[in-house]
C-alpha cells in the first residue's frame, strides 16, 4: 500500500521544548514537503526537498528545521524559537519525472499543540 | 510559485445541485490543479489541467482553464453530503528547479446540505 505517513497524529509539548514530526513515503518520489496550516487557513511552506541531502526553505522557515538523509523520510524540527507553533502540520511528497504534473500526495497531518 | 485565489470563500448548496468554485492566479502557469480536504485531514489531489488545455472532466467533476483571463472553475455536478470540504486550486509555473512548489490559497468551503 503506497502512501505517505505522519506520526503522530496529535502531539502535545511545553513551550520550550523542541519537538519532531515524522514524515515517512514509500512513493518512491523525490520531492517532500512541509506545510503548516492554521484555523481557516491555507497553506504554507515551510521547507521543501527536491532529493536527498539537499532542502531549501520555503515561505516560513522561521523556528522549523529539516533534514533529508534518505529518500524515504522528511523530518520536521519545531524549535523553541518558533513563536507561535501550535497548528495543523502536513507533509506531501511529488515526483520529479519530466511529463509529470508534479501533483503533490499528501499524509494525514500531525495536530501539534503548544502550552 | 504563485497564490491562486478561491471564490467565494464559502458555499452552501442542497444535496443534487450543481457546486461552482472559482480561482484566479497572477502570472503564467505549466498547470492548475485543484485539491480538496476533508475537515482535519490532508489535501487530496483531485484534478489536474495542462496550460494548453481549455477543458478537463473527472466523474462529476469538470475543470476549465481561461489562461487569457487567469483563471479556472471547478464544477461538481450532483453534488453529495460526502462533498463537504475545503477545496484548493495550486497553480504551478513552468519555472525548473523551484517549479515543483505548489502556494494553497484559503480555499473554498463547501457544504452539502441533505
Amino acid at each position: 500500500d503506497g502512501g505517505i505517513t505522519q506520526s503522530p497524529k496529535y502531539l502535545f509539548r511545553k513551550e520550550g521544548q523542541n519537538v519532531t514530526l515524522s514524515c515517512e513515503q514509500n512513493l518512491n518520489h523525490d520531492a517532500m514537503y512541509w506545510y503548516r496550516q492554521d484555523p481557516g487557513q491555507g497553506l504554507r511552506l515551510i521547507y521543501y526537498s527536491q532529493i536527498v541531502n539537499d532542502f531549501q526553505k520555503g515561505d516560513i522557515a522561521e523556528g522549523y528545521s529539516v533534514s533529508r538523509e534518505k529518500k524515504e523520510s522528511f523530518p520536521l524540527t519545531v524549535t523553541s524559537a518558533q513563536k507561535n507553533p501550535t497548528a495543523f502540520y502536513l507533509c506531501a511528497s511529488s515526483s520529479r519525472l519530466a511529463g509529470e504534473g508534479f501533483e503533490q500526495y499528501f499524509g494525514p497531518g500531525t495536530r501539534l499543540t503548544v502550552t | 510559485s504563485q497564490q491562486g485565489e478561491e471564490d467565494p470563500q464559502a458555499l452552501s448548496i442542497q444535496e443534487g445541485e450543481n457546486a461552482t468554485m472559482n480561482c484566479s492566479y497572477k502570472t503564467s502557469i505549466n498547470n492548475l490543479q485543484w485539491y480538496r480536504q476533508n475537515s482535519g485531514r490532508g489535501l487530496v489531489h483531485l484534478i489536474l489541467i495542462r496550460s494548453n488545455e481549455r477543458e478537463k472532466h473527472s466523474g462529476r467533476l469538470r475543470v476549465t482553464l481561461d489562461t487569457s483571463k487567469k483563471s479556472s472553475s471547478l464544477l461538481i455536478t450532483a453534488s453529495r453530503a460526502a462533498d463537504t470540504a475545503s477545496y484548493f486550486c495550486a497553480p504551478r509555473t513552468g519555472i525548473t528547479g523551484g517549479g515543483n512548489k505548489l502556494t494553497f490559497g484559503t480555499g473554498t468551503q463547501l457544504k452539502v446540505e441533505l
